[in-house]
């Protein structure tokens, strides 16, 4: 189990520049997801997969975020043309399909900052 | 709308005494309730989780309680230990349906345990 991985773990970027970053969940973990922290405040639900199908999206999710999972493994999640309101550190968490509890593993996080 | 809430944002105690930090919600909805740990330059890590058919669920050092009727939850740490530093995180969810894993969490609180 090496657990969540993220890449990468800082981000800098210029308002209006795109970003992605890639979430390596636990490998025998089909559920994906991606929330978003602010300082101050708990992670936020971003979206949701379930092995390759996104099941949920929040409202938070604007049409400049794009998330995809391919082939039900690692995840990327794209921002376009992004704000100074982007910053945020962003976190990918996995759980296995038969969890009879709500429990996610977390990654470190991306930390985005735009300028 | 904050549906749960960490009222108080820091709390400082005693080695070996008890530390005891509080959650409020406000979704009749959630069902399911967790705490998080999160260290510094780390992802939240899953510490302890109670159904809402229970009231009390323990782990070693650590009691989650919960009071459906005034809609609160609280965990206590028994003995405080210095390496218990950190930001907790209160989190519920709703369960059924395309929403697993989809957590709501409170703003968090920073426990700080004096030697």
């Amino acid at each position: 189990d090496t657990g969540v991985s993220q890449d990468p773990r800082h981000k800098i970027t210029k308002r209006g520049q795109n970003v992605t970053f890639r979430c390596d969940p636990i490998s025998e973990h089909n559920r994906l997801y991606w929330y978003r922290q602010t300082l101050g405040q708990g992670p936020e639900f971003l979206t949701y997969f379930q092995n390759e199908a996104q099941l949920e999206k929040s409202r938070l999710l604007s049409d400049r975020f794009s998330a995809e999972r391919p082939k039900g493994s690692f995840s990327t999640l794209e921002i376009q043309r992004t704000e100074q309101g982007d910053s945020a550190m962003y976190l990918c968490a996995s759980s296995p399909v038969a969890a009879t509890n709500e429990k996610l593993f977390f990654g470190s996080g991306t930390q985005l900052s735009v300028l | 709308d904050q549906q749960v809430k960490q009222n108080s944002p820091s709390l400082s105690v005693q080695e070996g005494r008890i530390s005891i930090l509080n959650c409020d919600y406000t979704n009749s909805m959630f069902d399911y309730f967790l705490w998080y740990k999160k260290y510094p330059a780390e992802g939240p890590t899953f510490l302890i989780s109670i159904s809402s058919i229970k009231d009390k669920n323990e782990d070693g050092r650590f009691t989650v309680f919960l009071n459906k009727s005034a809609k609160h939850l609280s965990l206590h740490i028994v003995p405080s230990q210095p390496g218990d530093s950190a930001v907790y995180f209160c989190a519920a969810s709703a369960k059924g349906g395309t929403s697993y894993g989809k957590l709501t969490f409170g703003q968090g609180t920073i426990l700080t345990v004096h030697p």
